[in-house]
């Protein structure tokens, strides 16, 4: 089974900060790595797919990078909306998720 | 706009037999698409339970394998989920997606879930 380990678990950040989160896997999944966002009581929202290509719709603020077995999501500049936790996943060999990170108001 | 909506029972007993069905509307349950049951406990984080092709073949998480069946009916654009001899850990929001695939930059086909539902909570208690 392919492991994700997300960090941190957590942050405390501002409005306007730069934002990032490392998302690694337990072995080499290629670009096969997506990233979600999900808000309290509601259905995850996919942000970007293959590591770096940003879904339809969602802002250019937020963008991927990484292959391998280490992943990086980055919003460049926090807006309001963003509070939330992201959540890292392979599609290299069946499916896994992260543990999430939870992006709160500092 | 592909939609999915869950449902099923919100309270299993324990070493019961949990069921749900997700109905997809929007578009066909036949194109070349994986369907997926996704579950999260409360205040942790989400869990791949496995998935459908159209064909029918299903991948299960080899954690979960042996109490899960995931079935297709295509007359009814549906796909079911049952898990047996369930417990208090399988309390949990459970969420059907579709796990699409497409062409990317080199010669990739990455799989992602681009539709869920909005979720169903089941909880399991005497």
């Amino acid at each position: 089974d392919i492991q994700m380990t997300q960090s941190p678990s957590s942050l405390s950040a501002s409005v306007g900060d730069r934002v990032t989160i490392t998302c690694r896997a337990s072995q080499s999944i290629s670009i096969y790595l997506n990233w979600y966002q999900q808000k309290p009581g509601k259905a995850p929202k996919l942000l970007i797919y293959a590591a770096s290509n940003l879904q339809s719709g969602v802002p250019s603020r937020f963008s991927g990078s990484g292959s391998g077995t280490e992943f990086t999501l980055t919003i460049s500049s926090l807006q309001p909306e963003d509070f939330a936790t992201y959540s890292c996943q392979q599609s290299y060999n069946a499916r896994t998720f992260g543990q999430g990170t939870k992006v709160e108001i500092k | 706009q592909v939609k999915l909506q869950e449902s099923g029972p919100g309270l299993v007993k324990p070493s019961g037999t949990l069921s749900l069905t997700c109905v997809v509307s929007g578009g066909s349950i036949s194109n070349s698409n994986w369907w997926s049951w996704v579950r999260q406990p409360p205040g942790k984080g989400l869990e791949w339970i496995g998935e459908i092709y159209h064909s029918g073949s299903t991948i299960y998480n080899p954690s979960l394998k042996s109490r899960v069946t995931i079935s297709l009916d295509k007359s009814k654009s549906q796909f079911s989920l049952k898990l047996n001899s369930v417990t208090a850990a399988d309390t949990a929001v459970y969420y059907c997606a579709r796990d699409l695939s497409i062409a990317a930059a080199g010669g990739t086909f990455p799989w992602f879930f681009d539709f869920w539902g909005q979720g169903v909570l089941v909880t399991v208690s005497s």
